[in-house]
């Protein structure tokens, strides 16, 4: 399996309730980042964690990680119409120019 | 505010053909990255560029091949299209000094037929 994984790959929820989603990684990394991607567009990238962080939060968003775990979680508060789009976590093994390693995503979907 | 455009947002080649994607960034980054994007796989990396004139090899470059002549362009070669590789294709770039985020073109979706 690839590194970066999300679960759920669907999630549908009401608006105004809170969706979260998760990401497993296999190996050891530098950081860690989220992006968005709505409908048959490009990335956008939503937020950074470094592998010394435990916790960042950006607005409406809140990324744990827990690198004993190899686990990162991104949770959307309060969500919006908007907030409809694919989620992906990126790793990087080191800082600057390095690869990114995608997983496969997690489609969201609110419900207005 | 920064930009990555991509030459086309739809193309059709027959099988065979040699296709070029461009890719132009305005934020004057060292590093640029060509994605290609399938349902349940996600992005996988096929080239990437940390320099003018220099490229690495990503995880899926068999049938592609790149060109950087300008710092501000990367362009992806599919030197004989074949079905396979109708996919989605993104460009990216970043900085090498202390940004770490990629900034995506909209995509090129491209069909072979």
């Amino acid at each position: 399996s690839q590194q970066g994984e999300e679960d759920p790959q669907a999630l549908s929820i009401q608006e105004g309730e809170n969706a979260t989603m998760n990401c497993s990684y296999k190996t050891s990394i530098n950081n860690l980042q989220w992006y968005r991607q709505n409908s048959g567009r490009g990335l956008v990238h939503l937020i950074l964690i470094r592998s010394n962080e435990r916790e960042k939060h950006s607005g409406r968003l809140r990324v744990t990680l827990d690198t004993s775990k190899k686990s990162s979680s991104l949770l959307i508060t309060a969500s919006r119409a908007a907030d409809t789009a694919s989620y992906f976590c990126a790793t990087a093994k080191n800082f600057g120019n390095e690869k990114l390693t995608f997983g496969t995503g997690t489609r969201l979907t609110i419900i207005p | 505010d920064v930009k990555v455009t991509q030459s086309s947002r739809y193309l059709v080649k027959r099988t065979g053909e040699k296709v070029f994607l461009e890719c132009v960034q305005d934020m004057d980054h060292e590093n640029m990255f060509w994605y290609r994007q399938d349902p349940g796989l996600g992005l996988r990396l096929i080239y990437f560029s940390y320099d003018v004139k220099m490229k690495e090899k990503g995880d899926i470059p068999e049938g592609y091949s790149v060109s950087r002549e300008k710092k501000e362009r990367f362009s992806l070669i599919l030197e004989s299209a074949s079905t396979n590789q109708t996919s989605m294709y993104l460009c990216a770039s970043n900085s090498a000094r202390g940004t770490y985020e990629q900034y995506f073109g909209p995509g090129t979706r491209l069909t072979v037929t």
